[in-house]
């Protein structure tokens, strides 16, 4: 059972386009949500994260907004690059873990053509 | 920034024997985590380690699965025996805290597990 839910499987823009990944949740424990980007070949890495008590959260290109009503969340990476093209995961984060063990969506994969 | 290596990148091995893949987390970090990635699937958490002791697993983590790191060397997944469902990226990550902004994970490159 996927607790954490990513929308669209695969996206491809233009350079300079706004990219909006979406992300959703069902579990109300999850409190922290980090964003992680992987390049082919390459390990997962921490792009941009957003607690509970945020309805925002920016840094440079990359902007996450959160409805935390409706458990969606989205990435919003504006003026895309080739460079920014990988598998974007949103993760969850359950409060109620020992060890605050991460959940992950199945990833959407983003091209940004030139 | 803090790296995570993982030996090997690539291992394949006939089902039913036994793999040991190793994990060199970041070195001041203190919990440790394996995640296993089925192509073009979501990475799942299978365990995580702390202070020498499994802390969580999930249903993914096997009875023929153990992990351990003793005396501060490799933080190893065994698998024993192995079978074809096994066959995956096994991400190893380490993390300094726990919960929240501390809880940041690295992770490993990967192993990709081929069972045969």
């Amino acid at each position: 059972q996927q607790q954490v839910r990513q929308s669209p499987q695969s996206l491809t823009v233009w350079e300079g386009e706004t990219t909006i990944l979406n992300c959703s949740y069902e579990d109300s424990t999850f409190d922290y949500f980090p964003w992680y980007r992987q390049f082919p070949g390459k390990s997962p890495a921490l792009l941009i994260a957003i607690s509970l008590v945020s309805n925002k959260k920016e840094d440079g290109r990359f902007t996450i907004f959160f409805n935390k009503r409706e458990k969606k969340l989205s990435l919003h990476i504006t003026d895309s690059q080739p460079g920014d093209s990988a598998t974007y995961f949103c993760a969850a984060i359950d409060r109620g873990s020992a060890l605050g063990r991460l959940h992950f969506g199945a990833g959407t994969q983003l091209i940004v053509i030139p | 920034g803090p790296k995570v290596l993982q030996i090997p990148s690539h291992q394949i091995i006939d089902m039913g024997q036994m793999v040991t893949l190793n994990c060199d987390p970041v070195s001041n970090h203190l919990y440790f985590y394996w995640y296993k990635q089925i192509l073009g699937q979501q990475m799942e958490f299978l365990v995580n380690f702390y202070n020498g002791k499994v802390m969580e697993k999930s249903k993914l983590f096997k009875d023929q699965f153990s992990v351990e790191r003793p005396d501060g060397s490799y933080f190893t997944l065994k698998i024993q025996p192995t079978a074809l469902e096994d066959s995956a990226v096994y991400f190893c990550a380490s993390s300094l805290g726990w919960g929240g902004a501390q809880n940041t994970l690295y992770f490993g490159a990967g192993t990709r597990l081929s069972v045969l």
